[in-house]
């Protein structure tokens, strides 16, 4: 299995600019999350899915920031418009069932917003 | 407010001794602990958990120590390599049925020296 995939892995963006960030999670997971990783916060969930159905959102930081699962397959993070505040690593990760099983990281996107 | 808390940004130990990482947290929810380890520019990979039931679980050379009354947990290598030179996260989730949020600590450098 190839594992989670993120694309792309690094951004740079300028302020204002839209970005989406992208991930395609294990096949057969029935749960997606995002997170996203600062140095001032470490690492934090901003939201996740389960069967493509957003089940908790309260770590979105704003109305800005908008996330979508329309398959099994396939979920966008995006942010419009982007604030140099931004700036971080945004992680995927994927589980069968996160009650018994593990949760499974990508790569991560670096994002960089000037 | 931090809910794990892991004091320690950077450890430094010598190829073959023990390394310990301590995390704390304070949300007595809290049922669920769990180690990961991330190595530059991937994501967090799963490494070692404990349930609230038990006090210590062991892998190989990876033992986790739950101490609940303290409200503290900790991860010994032993021995340790210098392939465990990564940053690790100490990441707690709740009880309840539906309660997938996990709760990372900031991470611990640790540096294995030949």
């Amino acid at each position: 299995d190839a594992g989670v995939i993120q694309s792309p892995r690094h951004e740079v963006t300028e302020m204002g600019q839209e970005v989406t960030l992208r991930c395609k999670p294990i096949s057969g997971h029935d749960y997606l999350f995002w997170y996203r990783q600062t140095m001032m916060r470490g690492l934090e969930l901003l939201i996740y899915f389960n069967n493509n159905v957003p089940i908790d959102d309260s770590g979105m930081p704003e109305d800005r920031f908008s996330a979508k699962m329309p398959n099994a397959s396939f979920s966008t993070l995006k942010i419009q418009p982007s604030e140099p505040r931004d700036s971080a690593v945004y992680f995927c990760a994927s589980s069968f069932d996160p009650h018994t099983d593990t949760q499974y990281f990508g790569p991560g996107t670096r994002l960089t917003v000037l | 407010d931090q809910q794990v808390k892991q004091n320690s940004p950077s450890l430094s130990v010598q190829e073959g001794r023990i390394s310990i990482l301590n995390c704390d947290y304070t949300n007595s929810m809290f049922d669920y602990f769990l180690w990961y380890k991330k190595y530059p520019a991937e994501g967090p990979t799963f490494l070692i958990s404990i349930s609230s039931i038990k006090d210590k679980n062991e892998d190989g050379r990876f033992t986790v120590f739950l101490n609940k009354s303290a409200k503290h947990l900790s991860l010994h290598i032993v021995p340790s390599q210098p392939g465990d030179s990564a940053v690790y996260f100490c990441a707690a989730r709740g009880s309840g049925g539906s309660n997938y949020k996990l709760t990372f600590g900031k991470g611990t450098l640790l540096t294995v020296n030949p």
